[in-house]
């Protein structure tokens, strides 16, 4: 059972350039979480997705950031016009159905680290 | 806010000793705690985790305990091996698919 995927795992924009940040979850999952570490902070969450529903967005800044959880493929991280602030780890976890204990853990892909020129 | 607190940001053991890892949160609303471990330019991998209604769990050499009433949780390694060296974040969730806040991490060093 692979992992949770992103990619890519290393990207670099100029200044007022888009950003794409993509995750699969784990076989099975079907909830998403984005988070964010600035260097040498904790993780922040930025918003939960199920597929094709925004859950929970209250961590995403207000302009230039959005994502989706499509029907079909994977999740999708967006950053508009980045700037040199958006430069930080994107993390990528998804969790099952919470039928049971198991649905409480969220499991983490490798990350995206973003830099911005 | 800081709801989810770790005061030290670094721990240096010896190899065979126990880690004890610190954790205190604020909000009483959380529910289910979870430790995980990262490593450089890699993701969080999760290590244990403990509900509200317990107040400790063991898996192998890593037994996290929870003082509900302290709002408080450790995590205890033993016996602590050199391939432990890395960054431990706590976590804390209020509900079953809620987000997860995390501290600010403590940097571990077990020495050979």
């Amino acid at each position: 059972n692979a992992g949770v995927m992103q990619n890519p795992r290393h990207l670099v924009r100029r200044r007022g350039q888009e950003a794409r940040l993509r995750c699969s979850p784990m076989k099975g999952h079907s909830h998403v979480y984005w988070y964010r570490q600035l260097p040498e902070e904790g993780l922040k969450f930025m918003v939960y997705l199920q597929k094709e529903n925004i859950i929970d967005e209250s961590g995403m800044p207000k302009e230039r950031f959005s994502a989706e959880f499509p029907k079909e493929g994977p999740s999708i991280l967006r950053i508009q016009q980045v700037v040199r602030g958006d430069s930080a780890a994107y993390f990528c976890a998804s969790s099952p159905w919470f039928e049971d204990h198991l649905g409480e853990t969220q499991y983490f892909g490798p990350g995206t680290r973003l830099l911005v020129l | 806010d800081q709801q989810v607190k770790q005061n030290s940001p670094s721990l240096s053991v010896q190899e065979g000793r126990i880690s004890i890892l610190n954790c205190d949160y604020t909000n009483s609303m959380f529910d289910y705690f979870l430790w995980y471990k990262k490593y450089p330019a890699e993701g969080p991998t999760f290590l244990i985790s403990i509900s509200s209604i317990k107040d400790k769990n063991e898996d192998g050499r890593f037994t996290v305990f929870l003082n509900k009433s302290a709002k408080h949780l450790s995590l205890h390694i033993v016996p602590s091996q050199p391939g432990d060296s890395a960054v431990y974040f706590c976590a804390a969730k209020k509900s079953s698919g809620d987000k997860l806040t995390f501290g600010t991490g403590t940097r571990l060093a077990v020495r050979p």
